[in-house]
């Protein structure tokens, strides 16, 4: 069955240090593919996406995500985290009709 | 910069009332969508809606559950008969039809409480 794996449930990184965000998906050759964040108490919001062309894509907030079809990946990353990043990471892919399928979420924890 | 919203922000109620969530999508969206996230767990997919019709549903999206697009721009949920384990976090999403419709634009979601 497809699905999106995101293998790690927390990450703590210090402020201002470098952030990968790790995202593997089981289905399609060419996937499409995204990354939301979800701040405390608030909705999904779009961070960035894939459709094709650069594998190399840039999102809001000074974030960037790395397709790698050779790894089924598509990592989430952020030269220098600010405490304001500190929410959770969903990466998530379609399925047929539209619907997305979610991976578990990546809790950041950023400390001072 | 256009938005989904959903009202209300959070939801109480008894264990076999009915409830009615509701959303408006972006203006110009045509696809329309309901997630819920239950705490601790994934979001999981309920239903699409497109063309006054439902064009996708999950497992989750039984008899207990509808959606209506009631007038232009409101799209709802209603869960006849709450049960105890529909309480979650409840988010409606949008997208264009033409271009890239994946692209879904949520709201801030509507918590449910089923007590």
């Amino acid at each position: 069955a497809q699905s999106v794996t995101q293998p790690d449930i927390h990450i703590t990184v210090s402020e201002g240090a470098s952030l990968e965000l790790r995202c593997n998906y089981s289905y399609g050759a060419t996937p499409y593919l995204f990354w939301y964040v979800q701040s405390p108490g608030q909705g999904l919001q779009l961070l960035l996406k894939y459709f094709s062309g650069d594998t190399l894509v840039q999102g809001i907030k000074g974030f960037e995500a790395e397709f790698k079809r050779s790894q089924s990946s598509f990592n989430l990353r952020k030269p220098s985290v600010h405490w304001s990043d500190a929410a959770e990471y969903f990466c998530a892919q379609p399925h047929s009709n539209y619907q997305l399928i979610w991976g578990a979420g990546t809790k950041l924890i950023i400390k001072p | 910069e256009p938005e989904v919203t959903q009202t209300p922000s959070h939801q109480v109620t008894q264990m076999g009332q009915e409830v009615i969530l509701r959303c408006v999508p972006i203006s110009n969206h045509l696809y329309f969508y309901w997630y819920r996230q239950i705490l601790g767990q994934k979001v999981e997919f309920l239903v699409s809606f497109y063309n006054n019709e439902i064009s996708e549903k999950s497992e989750i999206f039984d008899d207990q559950f509808s959606v209506e697009r009631p007038d232009g721009s409101n799209f709802t949920l209603k869960i006849r008969s709450t049960k105890l384990e529909d309480s979650a976090m409840y988010f409606c999403a949008s997208s264009r039809t033409s271009g890239r419709p994946y692209e879904q634009y949520f709201g801030p979601g509507t918590r449910l409480t089923v007590t």
